[in-house]
């Protein structure tokens, strides 16, 4: 079976550093994915993580252990747009099938 | 270039009555997938197609049916709508090289009375 875990919801204040994670119980795993969807909006892709380490695509980092079936979202200078809604996503089977966590809200503050 | 396009954007059906819900993609992609996204449920992967000709279960296939007509269209139909079936359906495509990135098109809300 798949299953993901992350939090709910997460607050931060601007300018700051956020973590967002991620447990995983997928069979036939072959990495994580992140991505951001915006209310009313589409999911859009941020990252991707096939062997252990950080990946780094700017303010965005992304993590994973896979003995640990763990990652992480890392979000740095945290601004006011970066409040959204953020899925990690387990590719499995080969790559052909994806499954998402429920998401975890992230709120920005000043 | 317009990436994945669904239609309708927004039905209201009544329960019983039947539908299909059209995803096409321009990017020459391999793989096709249909997801519904319910409120503190997150997206949740209904049928995917891995290539033309191709289609499998994902986690919720009860009460609906895929057909992936050719490289480009992905649809879903409905056959007998319920309450539970209220959703934000998204219908994604993606490269089949690797772990490439799901395309998502803009969502169709459907709602069931």
């Amino acid at each position: 079976g798949q299953s993901l875990e992350q939090p709910s919801e997460v607050t931060a204040v601007e300018g700051a550093i956020v973590q967002i994670n991620c447990t995983y119980q997928t069979s036939g795993f072959y990495g994580l994915s992140w991505y951001q969807q915006h209310d009313g909006g589409a999911p859009t892709f941020l990252s991707y993580n096939a062997l252990d380490g950080l990946e780094e695509t700017g303010r965005f980092s992304s993590f994973l252990s896979r003995s640990d079936s763990y990652g992480y979202l890392l979000l740095q200078e945290l601004q006011m747009k970066d409040s959204a809604s953020y899925f990690c996503a387990a590719y499995s089977g080969g790559y052909q099938k994806v499954t998402f966590g429920i998401g975890t809200k992230l709120q920005v503050i000043p | 270039n317009a990436g994945v396009t669904q239609t309708p954007k927004f039905q209201v059906l009544k329960t019983g009555q039947s539908m299909t819900l059209q995803c096409a993609q321009d990017m020459n992609h391999n793989s096709m997938y249909w997801y519904r996204q319910d409120p503190g449920m997150g997206l949740r992967l209904i049928y995917y197609s891995a290539s033309e000709g191709t289609t499998d279960k994902g986690e919720v296939p009860n009460g609906y049916n895929v057909s992936r007509l050719n490289k480009r269209e992905f649809s879903l139909r409905l056959e007998s709508a319920a309450p539970s079936q209220t959703s934000v359906y998204f219908c994604a495509s993606s490269d089949r090289t690797g772990a490439s990135p799901l395309h998502f098109g803009n969502g169709t809300r459907l709602t069931v009375t």
